[in-house]
């Protein structure tokens, strides 16, 4: 299975801020690298897709880039709805891993 | 608009059979670009995928490794839903349980549309 691996685990920023959080596959992946954000209670939603394209409706504030086996989600000034935890996700081969996650937090 | 409503049991007991229904609407369970899956979620495991069937002229099952001998996701045409059966249950499989499409072209991949979610727990 092709380990995912985010980093920071946790985060603490404030509105305005550029984040990145990181995220680093097992072996090579392509481009097949996709981003999430999950709120409490809900299930998580598809922000970027095979890397960097961004899903219909998502913020032009979050952009992915990378390939091979480094990937990074940033987000160019927080907004407080962004307040979220964050998983990558790869789906070059089965079976689809995830990474363990990056809550992003106020500061 | 692609929704997956979720349906089934949110108390198991140990041993038995955790059955989840995930209902279509705004696509095909029988669609040639799409797959269907469940994914689960727990603090200890995190984001878990289990499995996934999908039609391409005929039809296909894959599953994780860690549940494949207990494991069954079986599409319904006839209702457009599919589902997912778990036997022999444990503790260890106490967790949320989503259902979710994946888009699966050569360019365009990715959980676009998930269900509510069920949290299922196994006690007795």
């Amino acid at each position: 299975d092709i380990q995912m691996t985010q980093s920071p685990s946790s985060l603490s920023a404030s509105v305005g801020d550029r984040v990145t959080i990181t995220c680093r596959a097992s072996q090579t992946i392509s481009r097949y690298l996709n981003w999430y954000q999950q709120k409490p209670g809900k299930a998580p939603n598809l922000l970027i897709y095979t890397a960097s394209s961004l899903q219909s409706g998502v913020p032009l504030r979050f952009n992915g880039s990378g390939s091979g086996t480094d990937f990074t989600l940033t987000i160019s000034s927080l907004q407080p709805e962004d307040f979220a935890t964050y998983y990558c996700q790869q789906s070059y081969n089965i079976p689809r891993t995830f990474g363990q996650g990056t809550k992003l937090e106020i500061k | 608009q692609v929704q997956l409503q979720q349906s089934g049991p949110g108390l198991v007991k140990p041993s038995q059979t955790l059955s989840l229904t995930c209902a279509i609407s705004g696509d095909s369970v029988s669609s040639n670009s799409a797959a269907w899956n469940w994914i689960r979620q727990s603090p200890s495991r995190g984001l878990e995928w289990l499995g996934r069937t999908y039609y391409r002229s005929k039809w296909y099952n894959e599953y994780a490794v860690s549940v494949k001998s207990r494991i069954t996701i079986n599409p319904d045409t006839s209702k457009n839903q599919f589902s997912l059966q778990l036997n022999s249950v444990t503790a260890e499989d106490t967790a949320v349980y989503h259902c979710a499409r994946e888009v699966d072209t050569p360019t365009v991949r990715g959980f676009d549309y998930w269900g509510q979610g069920t949290l299922v727990t196994v006690s007795s």
